[in-house]
């Protein structure tokens, strides 16, 4: 059983382009957690999805992001118009319903 | 709300050292409680929970006990390696509600030199 496959690994933006950043979750895992980790600092909770719908996305930024986790195929963090400030890691985690969760090896993107 | 206190990083110890990193919480109820690992350039990993008090979780050498009356959960290892270096986090998850309610704290370095 692989893991949580987040992908790309790195991505760099230029400022004003759109990221997008996937994650594939666990066979058998139907719930979908995106963080942002700051350098120096925790994760922080994004927004939480389960097959085509969006439960909880109060730590998600109202303006340039959303979210989406289709019935087939990856989840999709999008970011729209990159600012410097998006420049972080952003983790996935999958997990089948319990307060337990797999992470993936994240995102690291940078704005330039 | 829910909070996670760690020990401000970095932890620098020589090879075979004892480790504690410090972990305290505030939470209502009985949450359960988290020590994730991160190694360089790599996600989180579990190392090891507790989901009651007075609970030992144990991985890879690594202890820690849910200590109600402190609201603590300090991480521990006897005899550290340099394969330990990485960031250590500890999280809390409360007994109600989905994964998106973990609380992490801001995580610990922690480097071991030969």
């Amino acid at each position: 059983n692989a893991g949580v496959m987040q992908n790309p690994r790195h991505l760099v933006r230029r400022r004003g382009q759109e990221a997008r950043l996937r994650c594939s979750p666990m066979k058998g895992h139907s719930h979908v957690y995106w963080y942002r980790q700051l350098p120096e600092e925790g994760l922080k909770f994004m927004v939480y999805l389960q097959k085509e719908n969006i439960i909880d996305e109060s730590g998600m930024p109202k303006e340039r992001f959303s979210a989406e986790f289709p019935k087939e195929g990856p989840s999709i963090l999008r970011i729209q118009q990159v600012v410097r400030g998006d420049s972080a890691a952003y983790f996935c985690a999958s997990s089948p319903g319990q307060p337990e969760a797999f992470f993936g090896q994240g995102t690291r993107l940078t704005v330039v | 709300g829910d909070s996670v206190t760690q020990m401000e990083g970095p932890v620098t110890l020589s090879e075979e050292a004892f480790l504690t990193i410090n972990c305290t919480y505030t939470a209502t109820g009985y949450p359960s409680l988290f020590w994730y690992v991160q190694y360089p350039g790599e996600g989180l990993q579990l190392l090891l929970k507790a989901t009651k008090a007075d609970d030992k979780g144990s991985n890879k050498g690594f202890e820690a006990t849910y200590r109600k009356e402190t609201t603590s959960f300090h991480l521990e290892k006897g005899s550290v390696q340099v394969s330990d270096s990485a960031v250590y986090f500890c999280a809390l998850s409360p007994r109600s509600g989905g994964y998106q309610k973990v609380t992490f704290g801001t995580g610990t370095k922690l480097q071991v030199i030969p």
